[in-house]
């Protein structure tokens, strides 16, 4: 089951904060967020557990409601190289490989 | 060093060739995955490799061929491609794949056009 993104897309202005959401009908054992610059390879930001551990980069926050199924991305004070589309991918179960959901694009302009 | 490498970064290739593609890690991960990515859609699974072991195919035609020699190099072999299935090819390679929430580390990919 895709995992379903909000908003689509989204434009920002530098300093601007923005959120991208992430929800499954499905029971989650994690959610995994990475941002993809066009031509380029996903490039990974944060996992986030149920019961509440999460690992990724410092600058980056994220939340996890395990009964919601729900993740969303927090992207405050944005900067130029926040551009790119966010995913976010999901384990099915124990022991899987990642479900991406569609994307989100996020452009931050100047 | 969290680098996986892929090459070639392009390639074209008619519908009658054979091409491999390779990618390679040295992180000492015991899992590595094919994903395939369309323009503006996400990755999508293709296979998944666990201790040099086919673990998950997602129902991959078989003119695409996995193959994991050993456990740092990851192949996938191209056989009477149709041109849909032009694309960005990624590699990723974790810890392990059957551990809930370890980060997948992904190559730069391997563009394909099928002429």
């Amino acid at each position: 089951q895709q995992p379903v993104q909000s908003p689509q897309a989204v434009i920002l202005r530098e300093g601007e904060d923005a959120v991208i959401n992430c929800s499954s009908s499905k029971a989650l054992y994690s959610v995994h967020w990475y941002r993809q610059k066009h031509g380029e390879a996903p490039v990974f930001l944060m996992i986030l557990l149920k019961g509440g551990e999460q690992k990724g980069h410092e600058k980056i926050s994220a939340s996890f409601n395990e009964k919601k199924q729900q993740s969303s991305l927090y992207l405050t004070a944005s900067q130029l190289s926040y551009s790119g589309t966010y995913f976010c991918g999901t384990e099915k179960n124990s022991g899987y490989a990642l479900n991406f959901g569609k994307g989100t694009s996020l452009l931050v302009t100047p | 060093d969290t680098e996986v490498t892929q090459t070639p970064k392009h390639l074209v290739m008619g519908m009658t060739n054979k091409k491999s593609l390779k990618c390679e890690q040295h992180m000492g991960h015991r899992a590595m995955y094919w994903y395939k990515q369309k323009a503006k859609k996400p990755p999508e699974l293709m296979f998944v490799y666990s201790y040099e072991k086919l673990s998950i195919n997602e129902s991959v035609p078989s003119r695409f061929s996995p193959e994991c020699p050993n456990s740092s190099l990851l192949n996938l072999h191209l056989h009477a491609l149709q041109p849909e299935d032009s694309a960005l090819y990624l590699c990723a390679s974790s810890q392990d794949s059957h551990v809930v929430g370890e980060t997948q580390y992904f190559g730069p990919g391997t563009r394909l056009l099928v002429l």
